[in-house]
């Protein structure tokens, strides 16, 4: 079974932080692929990024970056200068192949960030 | 379309009663799921389907809840019999490759069952 943990509920830093949000998972697959989304509060689920297993690859988008670490089925989510609008509700996530056709993501419960100005 | 619609936006409904709430996935997509995000909760997985595949059913919390996809496009996800407990955010995503590509999320339903 599939598992994603995201051991961080929620944290608070202040405008300009830099701040991780953690993510471990749990597969027997050897491929699959991870994710991340932010939800902020108006709800909706927003895609930020997917790596797949073969590629440990850090990446950088602008103010994001992620760092993808196999040996500790790690996958880290960095924001630098935080800002407020980065206040949201982060969720990690990942999606094997389960079965006759079938694939399933399975997501970890969310850290809630809040950027205090 | 241009993302995935889920209608309705809200639905209150009186426990006991049927509820259907609607998705209508990206166009082209084939992979579809249903999610429920109750309060303060992560993303509970519920159905999916994939092009003309028997879909994995799962994740369906009991037998009152059920799903279909029409044509391969548009899914109704029917709860029956509805209880206090179904209260949650129904979230739908379409994907294009069902695994490597990013899934898009609608909006969601917000079910009140009171």
């Amino acid at each position: 079974a599939q598992k994603v943990t995201q051991a961080q509920t929620e944290i608070s830093v202040v405008e300009k932080e830099d701040v991780t949000l953690d993510c471990v998972y749990e597969t027997r697959d050897t491929t699959y692929y991870l994710f991340w989304y932010k939800q902020p509060p108006s709800g909706e689920l927003v895609f930020l990024i997917r790596r797949n297993s073969f590629d440990e690859q850090n990446e950088i988008s602008g103010r994001y970056s992620w760092n993808f670490q196999k040996s500790t089925s790690s996958f880290n989510f960095t924001i630098t200068a935080s800002q407020v609008v980065d206040s949201a509700v982060y969720f990690c996530a990942l999606s094997v192949y389960s079965g006759a056709g079938s694939y399933q993501l399975t997501f970890g419960k969310g850290t809630k960030l809040s950027v205090i100005p | 379309g241009a993302g995935v619609s889920q209608s309705p936006s809200n639905k209150v409904t009186e426990k006991g009663k049927d509820v259907e709430l609607r998705c209508d996935p990206i166009s082209g997509h084939t992979a579809l799921y249903w999610y429920r995000q109750s309060l303060g909760q992560g993303l509970e997985f519920l159905i999916y389907f994939q092009g003309n595949s028997a879909p994995d059913k799962s994740g369906l919390p009991s037998d009152r809840f059920s799903a279909e996809r029409t044509g391969g496009s548009v899914s109704t996800l029917t709860i029956q019999r509805t209880q206090q407990e179904d209260s949650a955010v129904y979230l739908c995503a379409s994907s294009l490759v069902s695994q490597g590509a990013g899934y898009t999320f609608g909006s969601g339903t917000r079910l009140t069952v009171v």
